[in-house]
């Protein structure tokens, strides 16, 4: 299946700080979804992104999606502790036909007050 | 508006025995995807379901099976259960849009799925 590298693999840093993570794959994607995901909960979107270079924002998030369409990045500025939660980003490639979505291996987060 | 929802919230099983475990999609959707996520990994898809038809699936055994009713709602029904099936069972639902064409998934919170 398609593999999906997502870093770092986790994150420890202070309250207000910015933060970075990305996401690539070995093929090309037609649509990038990222999530969060709390302890004994299912995933909850954050953003979706549909087109090669399209920024979109949520709040402090940004999310964008790479004009090779082969990767995704996502920003927390301004970061606080209800922050805390796993990333996820989800990717479908382009020759899928149903509505497949390929997860990474998450980026841990851990907000310090 | 409810979400998604799935139930139950935990199971436990022994070795071998069956389980069926239930999604209602968020109102609206049509299409139910089902992914395994084991401990400290990202989601695995296993199949999508779309007009009362398996329409996707993924790598897993022909134990993992599933069905639609026409409500939408769905079931995962795995057989002869090992230990290496504990997991979190994640419930996605969307609405189909087209052909080749992606729409956001919605997930629900899960059943947490112990195989002793």
């Amino acid at each position: 299946g398609q593999q999906l590298n997502q870093s770092p693999q986790s994150m420890f840093i202070q309250e207000g700080e910015d933060v970075s993570m990305n996401c690539t794959s070995s093929s090309i994607f037609n649509t990038w979804l990222w999530y969060k995901q709390e302890p004994g909960e299912g995933p909850v979107l954050l953003i979706a992104l549909y087109k090669a270079g399209e920024l979109t924002s949520n709040g402090r998030l940004t999310a964008q999606f790479g004009i090779t369409r082969k990767d995704s990045f996502l920003n927390i500025s301004a970061s606080i502790p209800s922050d805390v939660g796993i990333y996820f980003c989800a990717g479908q490639p382009l020759s899928n036909t149903g509505n497949q979505f390929y997860f990474g291996t998450g980026t841990s987060l851990t907000v310090i007050p | 508006d409810a979400g998604v929802t799935q139930s139950p919230t935990h199971l436990i099983k022994t070795r071998g025995q069956q389980v069926t475990l239930r999604c209602s999609p968020k109102s609206g959707h049509d299409t139910v995807s089902w992914y395994q996520q084991a401990l400290g990994q990202g989601p695995q898809f296993i199949f999508q379901y779309y007009e009362e038809e398996e329409r996707q699936r993924g790598n897993f055994p022909d134990r993992f099976s599933g069905h639609q009713f026409p409500n939408y709602s769905s079931e995962l029904n795995v057989n002869a259960l090992l230990l290496g099936d504990s997991a979190l069972y994640l419930c996605a639902s969307s609405l189909d849009i087209g052909p080749s064409l992606s729409n956001e998934q919605f997930f629900g919170p899960g059943t947490r799925l112990t195989v002793l």
